[in-house]
């Protein structure tokens, strides 16, 4: 079945610094969803997006739908420690379709 | 109170036994999904309920039985089950067709 391939898995940064990931497909998405884990709990969305080109933000997140229409992007700025756990990218190829997700990128913001 | 609630946090459970996990949604949300999660592995999806009917199940074991009586409520029933289904299941919930999806704080299973 379709993937996702997120990258990169995993990025130990110093706080303050910027972070950048991004996920591509194989195939054209329809809707970019952008979701954090934190250590034990369920997925909390982040940032959705649903147009070619759509640029969102969400406080000091900022997310990109690609205009391939294939990719997604999504920056952190200024990071700091709560910032760590798991960001998940997840797709939907055609309303009613399943969502796609990616493997996950690990994010550890050293103080 | 939370969207997505799921009921018990933590299970630990022999191979001989029976138990349920308990999933609720407060969201007005018609379609409500089981995943498992692993570690190094991305999400899988077990089951999609539809207002309230199975539409979808994704090659699962038959050890796992689901149940959706509303569609506010699905539940995973568990029997027989296998050191490797140890994992954190999630549920989560949407309105049908749309992308979006939100999930539960899920439940860390462990099977011994």
């Amino acid at each position: 079945g379709q993937q996702l391939n997120q990258s990169p898995q995993s990025m130990f940064i110093q706080e303050g610094e910027d972070v950048s990931m991004n996920c591509t497909s194989s195939s054209i998405f329809n809707t970019w969803l952008w979701y954090k884990q934190d250590p034990g709990e369920g997925p909390v969305l982040l940032i959705a997006l649903y147009k070619a080109g759509e640029l969102t933000s969400n406080g000091r997140l900022t997310a990109q739908f690609g205009t391939t229409r294939k990719d997604s992007f999504l920056n952190i700025s200024a990071s700091i420690p709560s910032d760590v756990g798991i960001y998940f990218c997840a797709g939907q190829e055609t309303s009613g379709s399943r969502l796609t997700f990616g493997e996950g990128t690990q994010l550890t913001v050293n103080p | 109170e939370t969207g997505v609630t799921q009921t018990p946090r933590h299970l630990v459970m022999g191979m001989t036994n029976k138990k349920s996990l308990k999933c609720e949604q407060h969201l007005g949300h018609n379609a409500m999904y089981w995943y498992k999660q692993s570690a190094k592995k991305p999400l899988e999806l077990m089951f999609v309920y539809s207002l309230e009917e199975r539409v979808e199940n994704n090659s699962v074991p038959s050890r796992f039985s689901p149940e959706c009586p509303n569609s506010s409520h699905l539940f995973l029933h568990l029997h027989t089950l296998q050191p490797e289904d140890s994992a954190l299941y999630l549920c989560a919930s949407s309105q049908w067709g749309a992308g979006v999806a939100f999930f539960g704080q899920g439940t860390r299973l462990t099977v011994v």
